[in-house]
Parts: C-alpha cells; structure tokens; sequence
C-alpha cells in the first residue's frame, strides 16, 4: 500500500525566510504522480504542482520549487522568500495509477505560519 | 474556466439525520472522486465513479453510499449521521481516457453535525 509521510508537523519561519517542506513517500508502482496543495485557512485545496514518476527534473515556479530525488523516495517543497500569504496547510500527495487512476493519498499535511 | 462545483457549501444537521451532497464535474470529465477531511486531518479518499460506476472504494461507511448520474453529477448520501461525520467533503473530478490526467478540486462542502 502507498504511504505519505510529512514528518513536518508545523513550522513556522519570519517572513522573506526561505522554507523547506519534507514528503517521503512509498509505493510499489513504477508509475506513479506526486502533488503538493496548499489548504488555507478558507478550506479550499489549491493544485500546486503534478510530477510524474519518470520526470526527475526539478522544477521551479516564482517562489516556489520543487526537489524530486527518487532515491531517497523524497518530494520536497522550497518556498523562497516567504510570505505572510504564504500561511497554510501544505498537503503532499501520491496517485497510483493501478489503484483507480487518480486516487491519491495524502500526507498528514504540514502547517505553516509565516510571521511579520 | 469551469471549474468542480459542490452544493451545498455549508451544512448543518443534527445527529441521526440525512445529507445529500452534490458535485457537478468539469464539462466533459466522466470521473468522480469524493474526500473526507475530518477536522486537522488529511483528505481521506471516500469512493469514486468512472462512466456511472463505481470504479474504486476507500474507507466510507455503510451509512453512507454514492452514485453518478448519467449528467455525470454525483451525490453522496449520508444517513444516520454522528457527530463524527463532522468534516469537510471534497469532490475531484478527471478525464480518465489515457488515465494519465489531473483531477480537479472542488471547494468543499462543509458538514457540521450537532
């Protein structure tokens, strides 16, 4: 069975401080997509990023990057420069694609409070 | 762009009644996922739908069920609720032709049960 693991319960950090976010993670499919989203306080999950299993490229967006090392099993998240707007629940997930497509299976989420 | 619709937002029912919830996918996606996520907790998968049958089963009670219609909306039932049935639903919704396509988020329904 696949797992997510977040061993980052909260963290916080003063803003323009950069931020790391751990997501190891465990499954026994070669095909696989990990996610990130981020849940602020309002609730809604927003989409951050999709990689593929065979994409090991990392890659950045603005502030935001992503390490993807499939050695080590780790998908992990850097914020640059953080920001108050930053603060939320950031969720690591893993979709296997022999369980039913899309289903995905999240980590125990990471909150983070940035503070002024 | 549409996005995945969920009806209600906010819910408030008393222990032992019954909720409806609805989910209206992307135009042309004929897949349905719903999440659970029980208060500081991660969204645990419920059940899913592909073309009106049910094509996988998480951890949702049997107090609870769920189908797709032929619209491709979706509707989970829940009966008999307990206070612990308190949580936020999610519904996704994908195009599974290729099965290699992103599932989109709704914006939750929020079930309070009092």
């Amino acid at each position: 069975a696949q797992k997510v693991t977040q061993a980052q319960t909260e963290i916080s950090v003063v803003e323009k401080e950069d931020v790391t976010l751990d997501c190891v993670y465990e499954t026994r499919d070669t095909t696989y997509y990990l996610f990130w989203y981020k849940q602020p306080p309002s609730g809604e999950l927003v989409f951050l990023i999709r990689r593929n299993s065979f994409d090991e490229q990392n890659e950045i967006s603005g502030r935001y990057s992503w390490n993807f090392q499939k050695s080590t099993s780790s998908f992990n998240f850097t914020i640059t420069a953080s920001q108050v707007v930053d603060s939320a629940v950031y969720f690591c997930a893993l979709s296997e694609l022999t369980g039913g497509g899309n289903k995905l299976t999240f980590g125990t989420g990471t909150q983070l409070k940035v503070e002024l | 762009a549409a996005g995945v619709i969920q009806s209600p937002r906010h819910l408030i029912k008393e222990k032992r009644e019954t909720a409806t919830l609805k989910c209206y996918p992307i135009p042309r996606h004929d897949t349905v996922y719903w999440y659970q996520q029980g208060p500081g907790q991660d969204p645990q998968f419920l059940i899913s739908f592909y073309e009106k049958m049910q094509s996988d089963k998480g951890s949702i009670p049997d107090r609870f069920s769920a189908q797709q219609f032929s619209d491709y909306h979706s509707e989970l039932n829940m009966s008999s609720l307990e206070l612990g049935d308190s949580a936020l639903y999610f519904c996704a919704s994908s195009l599974e032709q290729g099965r290699n396509t992103e599932a989109f988020f709704g914006q939750g329904t929020r079930l309070t049960v009092v």
